[in-house]
């Protein structure tokens, strides 16, 4: 079983859609996750934390959820800026280093 | 503002040559940097972890005398492939981080062996 695993997509939804992805993870013991966004032949960047208790930035919120070790990431409203390759990114325990899922990407259509 | 930046971002070169990339973290010294690979379509992997005055951590797989990592200062850690050939072609990207704080990246350097 991989350690990070996403559904590579794509997803392509129409602009205003709400989009859901998730990503499951291996180590039961991990603390610390994130949602970074990758566009073509860039650098990944830092969309959001996931916290236990779920968190909201604008039309993104996370969740996550210990007991089926997965987290998820909810797009609001879809814009066309949207689209983008979305990276699960989980912090093993005892270490800094990052474990990365393949990505989801994603496309929203005019 | 940028918090990593990394140089330089497009090497083309023939077969044989040695490649340097540079990693700076522009706002806080960085004891931890860590250099990550990305072939197309594929994920980002972690080679190896570097950290500043002490040997490189490197990951299963990955060749040290040939990706030779230097982490000199709080603020530079360089990454030279030695010898490079067409099959290290790929998108090679350095991250900071502030312990508790995401992992920041440089915009990556993107190698082309011929």
């Amino acid at each position: 079983r991989k350690e990070v695993e996403q559904d590579p997509g794509p997803f392509n939804v129409p602009e205003g859609a709400t989009v859901a992805f998730n990503c499951t993870y291996s180590n039961s013991a991990s603390q610390s996750f994130f949602w970074y966004r990758q566009d073509c032949r860039k650098e990944p960047k830092l969309l959001m934390s996931v916290y236990s208790s779920g968190n909201e930035d604008g039309r993104f919120t996370a969740q996550l959820n210990r007991a089926s070790q997965y987290i998820s990431l909810l797009i609001r409203d879809s814009k066309l800026s949207d689209s983008a390759t979305y990276l699960c990114v989980v912090n093993p325990p005892g270490t800094y280093k990052y474990i990365f899922g393949t990505g989801t990407r994603l496309k929203v259509l005019a | 503002g940028a918090v990593v930046s990394q140089h330089p971002s497009r090497v083309i070169c023939k077969s044989g040559t040695s490649v340097k990339i540079e990693c700076r973290s522009l706002d806080f010294q960085a004891t931890t940097m860590f250099w990550y690979r990305q072939f197309p379509k594929q994920s980002l992997m972690l080679m190896a972890t570097s950290n500043e005055g002490s040997k490189a951590t490197y990951e299963q797989g990955v060749e040290k005398d040939k990706f030779l990592i230097n982490h000199a200062s709080l603020t530079l850690s360089t990454l030279t492939v030695t010898s490079a050939h067409p099959e290290d072609s790929s998108f090679y990207i350095c991250s900071v981080t502030d312990s508790n704080q995401p992992q920041h990246f440089g915009d990556g350097t993107r190698l082309s062996i011929l």
